[in-house]
C-alpha cells in the first residue's frame, strides 16, 4: 500500500494567516492526489482533485500544487471557518490511503 | 443535489455480521461515472477506505482489512449495502458510505478517483 504521512500533524494560526500543508507519498503517484476538509462531527468535504483542481463550490483561498511524492495545500487567507482537519489522500492505485491528518486550530 | 444517507444498527455483539446501507438520492446509482465507495473512521483517528462497488456489481475490497468485507449494490432500490462479518472492538468506527468519482484525464488517460459526495455517517459500537 502506498503511505501517505502529513506535516506537520497540528498547525496553529491566526484568521487571516497563510497556512501550507504538506503531504508525501511513499511512491511517485504523479498527481494523483486529493485534499479533504474535516469538521468535528461531519463528514469530510473534497476541496482539490488531481493535485490541483479546485472542487466546485470551493473558496479559490485553498490551492493545491505537487507531483511525485511531494505536495502542498494552501490556504491563502484563513477564514473563522476554515479551522478542521485536513487530510490528503492518493488515488494513483487502490487501495485509495490517507494522511493521517493535520489538525489546524486558532491560535 | 446528490444526496447520501447510511443506515443501520449502531451497536452489533462481537463475531457477528455489521451490516450498513447507503441510500442515493438526487441522482443514479447506474450511471457509470461513478463508483460507490464505504470509508470508515476510528474514533479519535484518520480515515480507512473499506472498498468500493460499480453499478454492474463488480467489487474491490482493501486488502488491508482485517475483517470479510462484502459490498453489494441494488440499482432497482438505488442503494449500496456494507456487510463485514465476525466483527471485534476493533470494528467500532463511523461508516461513512461515499460517491466515487471517476474523472479521465485528458491526454493521458489516466483516471482520478475521488470522493465527493459523502453521508453524514453512521456510528457503529462493537460490543457486547
Amino acid at each position: 500500500d502506498i503511505q501517505m504521512t502529513q506535516s506537520p500533524s497540528s498547525l496553529s494560526a491566526s484568521v487571516g494567516d497563510r497556512v501550507t500543508i504538506t503531504c508525501r507519498a511513499s511512491q511517485s503517484i504523479s498527481s494523483y492526489l486529493n485534499w479533504y476538509q474535516q469538521k468535528p462531527g461531519k463528514a469530510p468535504k473534497l476541496l482539490i482533485y488531481a493535485a490541483s483542481s479546485l472542487q466546485s463550490g470551493v473558496p479559490s483561498r485553498f490551492s493545491g500544487s505537487g507531483s511525485g511524492t511531494d505536495f502542498t495545500l494552501t490556504v491563502s487567507s484563513l477564514q473563522p471557518e476554515d479551522f478542521a482537519t485536513y487530510y490528503c489522500q492518493q488515488s494513483y492505485n487502490t487501495p485509495f490511503t490517507f494522511g493521517q491528518g493535520t489538525r489546524l486550530e486558532i491560535k | 443535489q446528490v444526496h447520501l444517507q447510511e443506515s443501520g444498527p449502531g451497536l452489533v455483539k462481537p463475531s457477528q455480521t455489521l451490516s450498513l446501507t447507503c441510500s442515493v438520492s438526487g441522482g443514479s446509482i447506474s450511471s457509470g461515472d461513478y463508483y460507490w465507495s464505504w470509508i470508515r473512521q476510528h474514533p479519535g483517528e484518520g480515515l480507512e477506505w473499506i472498498g468500493y462497488v460499480y453499478y454492474r456489481g463488480s467489487a474491490f475490497y482493501n486488502p488491508s482489512l482485517q475483517t470479510p468485507v462484502t459490498i453489494s449494490i441494488d440499482t432497482s432500490r438505488n442503494q449500496f449495502s456494507l456487510s463485514l462479518s465476525s466483527v471485534t472492538a476493533a470494528d467500532t468506527a463511523v461508516y461513512y458510505c461515499a460517491r466515487t468519482f471517476q474523472l479521465q484525464r485528458r491526454g493521458t488517460g489516466g483516471w482520478d478517483y475521488f470522493f465527493d459526495y459523502w453521508g453524514q455517517g453512521a456510528l457503529v459500537t462493537v460490543s457486547s
